[in-house]
């Protein structure tokens, strides 16, 4: 059973960027679609984007201007950046793991991030 | 992109049946057999009920059922138990490799 966990700043000031890890235990990251998607307090999901394990992404057009995703294998960690926050980007984050056929089969707990001053 | 649209609440009583609509266009829902729901229920990560608009992953209950007519997807839950109560979300595949949510369904069992 793929267990993830996200982990980073809980509070972050805007303008400033938001940085997120996710770690990928009881199982391999490689040859696997990892994404990740946010979801504000009592409001939809929000798919950011997704990177392979050989470090190709895909955005959400929205928000491609700020994301930048990379992947660590050695560590079986993949990481969100996104810059330039705005109180707008205060979410819970979930990081997943998405097959090639669009579905997400398994996800992180979810981490809460603050975008404030 | 524009988020699927889904209706924001659905209800039954137990034993019930409820339908949750999902529309998008074309260019997602109506272009792609890959459309998947999700349920969440408060506090929780969302878990994996449906994908491929039809299939159901091992351990979901064959209650959960969906389908899929032209640009609207739909998620019926059959025989609704007091757990089945939380909030739903469909997503579709849309082009480009690109992937977009529904707005949320919350379902309530009366």
């Amino acid at each position: 059973q793929v267990q993830l966990q996200e982990s980073g700043p809980g509070l972050v000031k805007p303008s400033e960027t938001l940085s997120l890890t996710c770690t990928v235990s009881d199982g391999s990251i490689s040859s696997y679609y990892w994404s990740w998607i946010r979801q504000p307090a009592g409001k939809g999901l929000e798919w950011i984007g997704r990177i392979y394990s050989s470090g190709s992404t895909n955005y959400n057009p929205s928000l491609k201007s700020r994301v930048t995703m990379s992947v660590d294998t050695s560590k079986n960690q993949f990481l969100l950046k996104l810059t330039s926050v705005t109180t707008a980007d205060t979410a819970v984050y979930y990081c997943s793991r998405h097959r090639a056929n669009w579905m997400i089969d398994y996800w992180g707990q979810g981490t809460l991030v603050t975008v404030s001053s | 992109q524009s988020a699927l649209t889904q209706p924001p609440s659905a209800s039954g009583s137990p034993g019930q049946s409820v339908t949750i609509s999902c529309t998008g266009t074309s260019s997602d829902v109506g272009g792609y057999n890959y459309v998947s729901w999700y349920q969440q229920h408060p506090g929780k990560a969302p878990k994996l009920m449906i994908y491929e608009v039809t299939k159901r992953p091992s351990g979901v209950p064959d209650r959960f059922s969906g389908s899929k007519s032209g640009n609207t997807a739909s998620l019926t839950v059959s025989g609704l138990q007091a757990e089945d109560e939380a909030d739903y979300y469909c997503s579709s595949y849309a082009g480009s490799n690109n992937y977009v949510f529904g707005t949320g369904t919350t379902v309530t069992v009366l």
